[in-house]
């Protein structure tokens, strides 16, 4: 099964900073990529989304940016606050809507 | 809240057992999903149902099975449980075209974390 892989794996920020989470993927014929955000002991819960046609996304401090050469896609935080402390998964679509996600990475935002 | 719910929460069993899992899907969706999370395979996509029919398959091991019944709910069942069958169960459910649309979301329940001793 073809996989999207995340780096960094764990990332401390600073409040105030910028965390930015990277997504490579294999194949470009998938029609949508998602990020999700995990708090301890939850289930994960969709953040934002973005479809291949499109190069960039912003909801509020949330921005993905893709980079269909480069086979990438970016997800940044802006204004990084302690309550963005999670586990973000980026994931890519399969048919029937099914999700392959990666490894995820552990955001520590620190006061 | 996700509007999807599962029950139960912990279940702590032993090896060889059977246990079962619920989830009750949000209010009007039609696709259920179930994954599983474990520190060293990450978050796997198991199985899909849609509308009761099985719709797609993942890395389901031949030990577990599931089904979704007529009032949408769905029950995943494992058996012959082994140490390595301890993780986080999650179902996830999305909205009415689920069974063809790519990109619906999918709401996540709070999930069943098994532990096999």
């Amino acid at each position: 099964q073809q996989q999207v892989k995340q780096s960094p794996q764990s990332l401390i920020v600073q409040k105030g900073g910028i965390s930015i989470i990277n997504c490579a993927y294999e194949n470009t014929a998938f029609d949508y990529f998602p990020w999700y955000q995990q708090f301890p002991g939850k289930g994960p819960a969709l953040l934002i989304a973005i479809r291949p046609d499109v190069s960039e996304k912003k909801e509020g401090r949330f921005t993905i940016s893709f980079n269909k050469s480069a086979k990438q896609f970016s997800l940044h935080i802006m204004d990084s606050q302690p309550g963005d402390s999670a586990t973000y998964f980026c994931a890519r679509v399969h048919g029937n809507n099914r999700l392959a996600f990666g490894k995820g990475n552990q955001v520590v935002v620190i006061p | 809240d996700s509007g999807v719910t599962q029950t139960p929460k912990h279940l702590i069993t032993a090896t060889g057992q059977r246990v079962t899992l619920r989830c009750s899907p949000r209010s009007g969706d039609l696709s259920v999903y179930w994954y599983q999370q474990s520190l060293d395979q990450g978050l796997q996509f198991l199985i899909q149902y849609y509308n009761g029919e099985e719709r797609a398959k993942g890395n389901i091991l031949e030990r577990f099975s599931a089904q979704q019944f007529p009032d949408l709910h769905s029950e995943l069942n494992l058996s012959s449980l082994e140490l390595g069958d301890s993780a986080l169960y999650f179902c996830a459910s999305s909205a009415l075209h689920g069974g063809t649309s790519v990109g619906e979301t999918q709401y996540f329940g709070p999930g069943t974390r098994l532990l096999v001793l």
